[in-house]
């Protein structure tokens, strides 16, 4: 499945680097998503977008800074980070975004994080 | 907030044996999705349950939504090893955030041959 990619795969970054994930999907969808996926924990959401305007933010520290540039792509800037930031991170997309309903999404195949 | 539990954590049975997760809601959902992670994957969408009490049939999968629409079952009849995986049920709230998916922990399904 290739409709939605992220890069890099892997990535391991001191707390004082700067580092950013990208995340593309190229089935046409309208809105995109970060969740973190950390063992033992359910998958949180971070942020949405819809037709890059962020339409939430779930109580995500300011170390984590979101960019939407376009519909197809999406980016997470990463700095000052703690080993506790240490999960997968997780882009998805849906067909459209509606407060008042949830449609399936599409996952990338994430980004592992490992912050030393 | 809204909280969904998910049981069992984990459960390993012999090819050919049924399996069941289910899935709980401290609230009522607008509807529940379910998906399944395959180790080392990333979480593929399976099925959508959206009505009070429906009943959804992919095959060997059956998923069910309970009346009150705040539980939620996955079934599946003769494992098969391909359906080793971890299933997550994902709830969206009732009442203005219903975009928002709370997920459940998952269970890890494991078959052994």
């Amino acid at each position: 499945e290739t409709g939605v990619t992220q890069t890099p795969r892997h990535l391991v970054m001191g707390m004082t680097n700067k580092k950013s994930l990208k995340c593309e999907q190229h089935l046409g969808h309208n809105a995109m998503y970060w969740y973190k996926q950390s063992a033992k924990k359910p998958l949180e959401l971070m942020f949405v977008y819809s037709l890059e305007e962020r339409v939430e933010n779930n109580s995500v520290p300011s170390r984590f800074s979101p960019e939407c540039p376009n519909s197809s792509h999406l980016f997470l800037h990463l700095h000052t980070l703690q080993p506790e930031d240490s999960a997968l991170y997780l882009c998805a997309s849906s067909q459209q975004f509606l407060a008042e309903t949830s449609y399936e999404q599409y996952f990338g195949p994430g980004t592992r994080l490992t912050v030393t | 907030g809204q909280q969904v539990m998910q049981i069992p954590q984990y459960q390993h049975v012999q090819e050919g044996e049924d399996f069941t997760t289910y899935c709980n809601s401290s609230t009522t959902l607008s509807n529940i999705q379910w998906y399944k992670q395959r180790p080392g994957g990333h979480p593929v969408f399976l099925i959508q349950l959206v009505k009070s009490g429906e009943v959804k049939k992919q095959k060997r999968l059956t998923f069910q939504f309970g009346e009150a629409k705040k539980n939620s079952s996955l079934h599946i009849t003769a494992t098969q090893t391909t359906d080793v995986g971890t299933y997550f049920c994902a709830g969206a709230g009732s009442g203005g955030s219903n975009y928002k998916l709370t997920f459940g922990k998952g269970t890890l399904l494991t078959v052994n041959p």
